[in-house]
């Protein structure tokens, strides 16, 4: 089974640029799709894209699209997600899972990372 | 986008309780409809998928049903280790949409 291991904890100032990584241990990396979901402090779940790390085939949430860049590198089995420029309501947990393939309607976040923790404050 | 909205959207119940959470969506999903655990600091677990399947190594305390709109999550006998967070989810079409939470609490 796929296992998703993700970058440790940042600080960073508004304005500032960040890049966070989702490593996958498995030999099923680029047979799977990798999400990205956001989770602000206290609140719910949301989902902000998707990326196909054989192609990098992307999929953004109307929400999150030009907010954030989502990219892979299969050579090394890692996603990404990047912010150009960071506001401090981007402060949040953000995780990677796992989908099998989000074009068949059955499909599920399974397994997670166990999160990076994004903290942006002047 | 598919709107996901859970009841309640927290629970005081005791342990051996039977509990049931709900989920409607803003149009039918048919079963295409998730369901995960979330504990304090941890991520997010998968528990259902496709409105009534258990996902291997989930106890068989938790069952799910629905389809179309509504959607049910039910605990059958509540063990300590189940007080959480769940989370309803479509995967119905994209944008993947949540729900708000449901956070279950001992009484």
């Amino acid at each position: 089974e796929e296992q998703l291991v993700q970058s440790g904890a940042e600080v960073k100032k508004p304005g500032e640029s960040l890049k966070i990584s989702c490593k996958g241990s498995g030999h099923t990396f680029t047979t799977y799709w990798i999400a990205w979901v956001r989770q602000m402090p206290g609140k719910g779940l949301e989902w902000m894209g998707i990326i196909y790390p054989s192609d990098s085939d992307t999929r953004y949430s109307p929400s999150f699209q030009g907010q954030v860049t989502i990219s892979a590198d299969k050579s090394i089995n890692t996603a990404y997600l990047q912010w150009n420029s960071l506001k401090a309501s981007d402060s949040a947990m953000y995780y990677c899972a796992t989908v099998e393939d989000p074009m068949v309607r059955a499909s599920w976040f399974d397994p997670w990372g166990q999160g990076t923790l994004v903290t942006v404050s002047s | 986008d598919i709107q996901m909205t859970q009841s309640p959207s927290s629970l005081s119940a005791s342990v051996g309780d039977r509990v049931t959470i709900t989920c409607q969506a803003s149009q039918s999903i048919s079963r295409y409809l998730n369901w995960y655990q979330q504990k304090p600091g941890k991520a997010p677990n998968l528990l259902i998928f496709a409105a009534s399947n258990l996902q291997s190594g989930a106890p068989s305390r938790f069952s799910g049903s629905g389809s179309g709109t509504d959607f049910t999550l039910t605990i059958s006998s509540l063990q300590p280790e189940d007080f959480a967070t769940y989370y309803c989810q479509q995967s119905y079409s994209i944008p993947y949409t949540f729900g708000q939470g449901t956070k279950l609490e001992i009484k």
